[in-house]
């Protein structure tokens, strides 16, 4: 299986920038996606393709990668954007990350 | 408009089986290119695929966990069902459906249901 590895938490204040990793066990070329989940809600897609912003989703958000490194950019990070945040891959079967949890403080 | 939802039995002691419905709508499991997927999450942990099935009767099933999973179509009422066989503790989870996007280079999911819970206790 391909391991996909994330930080378990951060925490940042409203305005600021935020980058939210995602490390593959072996290559994964670009196929990278990235879901915000909420308390008690499914998760969300917002990157696919490692840096394709889905159809709704604000520009605030932002994906770059390849290969084996990927991040997930909020900027500028908002109150409402407290969620967790998970990497999933589909080079190599499919996977997901734990997941980072993110908190505004 | 897209939707899924997900229904099965709650509560369920180990060893029985497990029965999940997937019933969906704004999309077709009979259009070339669809596909839907289990997904399923402990209380606080990460996602894990477990199985798909796509418009051609093609099936994928998580490695870990195939020779326990069952997944079929009702293409003309709009479902996907998932059986899981001799449950045990460890797969009591919040289990998802979700709509695999149609695009053939890329596997990742575009709508999800909101989940139903699955206790499995003796």
């Amino acid at each position: 299986d391909t391991v996909l590895t994330q930080s378990p938490a951060l925490a940042v204040s409203p305005g600021e920038r935020v980058t939210i990793s995602c490390r593959a066990s072996e290559s994964v070329s670009t196929g990278m996606h990235w879901y915000q989940q909420k308390p008690g809600q499914q998760p969300k897609l917002l990157i696919y393709g490692a840096s394709n912003l889905e159809s709704g989703v604000p520009a605030r958000f932002s994906g770059s990668g390849s290969g084996t490194d990927f991040t997930l950019t909020i900027d500028p990070v908002e109150a409402d954007d407290t969620a967790t945040y998970f990497c999933q891959q589909s080079w190599n079967e499919l996977t997901f990350g734990s997941g980072t949890k993110l908190e505004i403080k | 408009q897209v939707t899924l939802k997900e229904s099965g039995t709650g509560i369920l002691q180990p060893s029985q089986a497990l029965s999940l419905t997937c019933s969906f709508s704004g999309f077709s499991l009979s259009t070339t290119g669809i596909c839907v997927s289990w997904i399923r999450q402990p209380s606080g942990k990460g996602l894990e695929w477990l199985a798909d099935i796509c418009w051609d009767d093609g099936k994928g099933y998580n490695p870990s966990l195939k020779n326990r999973l069952s997944i079929s179509k009702d293409t003309s009422n709009n479902q996907a069902f998932l059986k899981i066989t001799s449950v045990d503790t460890a797969d009591t989870a919040t289990y998802y459906c979700a709509r695999r996007a149609p695009v053939a280079y890329y596997w990742y999911f575009d709508f999800w249901g909101p989940g139903t819970m699955v206790t499995v206790s003796s």
